[in-house]
């Protein structure tokens, strides 16, 4: 089992709308995690950390819920410039290292 | 601020050939590493340096070397390149004492093609 797993998506919806994307992880000693954004054949870049109490910026809402060891992005009134790939990160101490573990992305296609 | 500079951004390769992508910072970073992206395969850490003079294996180091001689750069060489190792390479950065949330910073990327 992928130690962090999304769904590929595509996530298809039409601009305006609401929409959600979950990520699991597989390691409880998981100590920080991340939303990042990548835009087609491009670098990724951090869109939000996600904290404990669940963080909001923007349209953009991240929520942790460590129990069940998921991590959720909540998008709402859509933009066609939010068409993009969305990473979900979880890092994890090795030795005195804190080392990021990527999950494959969830694709979002926003269309008029 | 150039952040993270990787060269070249394209590359050709045959078989058995060797070749050194260059990974570069100028923000005093300590954490570097190198990923390669496959489509449906995600991010994969390859090496990574939490400072000059210290390297360790990721998920996926066989064919890879590196070396972190300084702060700012971090290396990664194909010492016999493979079709297998056709990917885009992506060096990332971070500063080590902001521990667990420190953001990564990305280059543009180096698409590879072993032929």
């Amino acid at each position: 089992r992928k130690e962090v797993e999304q769904d590929p998506g595509p996530f298809n919806v039409p601009e305006g709308a609401t929409v959600a994307f979950n990520c699991t992880y597989s390691n409880s000693a998981s100590q920080s995690f991340f939303w990042y954004r990548q835009d087609c054949r491009k670098e990724p870049k951090l869109l939000m950390s996600v904290y404990s109490s669940g963080n909001e910026d923007g349209r953009f809402t991240a929520q942790l819920n460590r129990a069940s060891q998921y991590i959720s992005l909540l998008i709402r009134d859509s933009k066609l410039s939010d068409s993009a790939t969305y990473l979900c990160v979880v890092k994890r101490r090795v030795g005195g290292s804190y080392i990021p573990t990527f999950g494959r992305g969830t694709s979002l296609i926003v269309h008029p | 601020n150039a952040g993270v500079t990787q060269t070249p951004k394209f590359q050709v390769l045959k078989t058995g050939q060797s070749m050194t992508l260059q990974c570069a910072q100028d923000m005093n970073h300590e954490y570097m590493s190198w990923y390669r992206q496959d489509p449906g395969m995600g991010l994969r850490l390859i090496h990574y340096s939490v400072g000059a003079g210290i390297t360790d294996q990721g998920e996926v180091p066989n064919g890879y070397n590196v070396s972190r001689s300084t702060t700012e750069d971090f290396p990664l060489r194909l010492l016999s390149a493979a079709p297998s190792q056709t990917s885009v390479y992506f060096c990332a950065s971070s500063l080590r004492d902001r521990g667990s949330t420190g953001e990564l910073f990305f280059g543009e990327g180096s698409r590879l093609t072993v032929l």
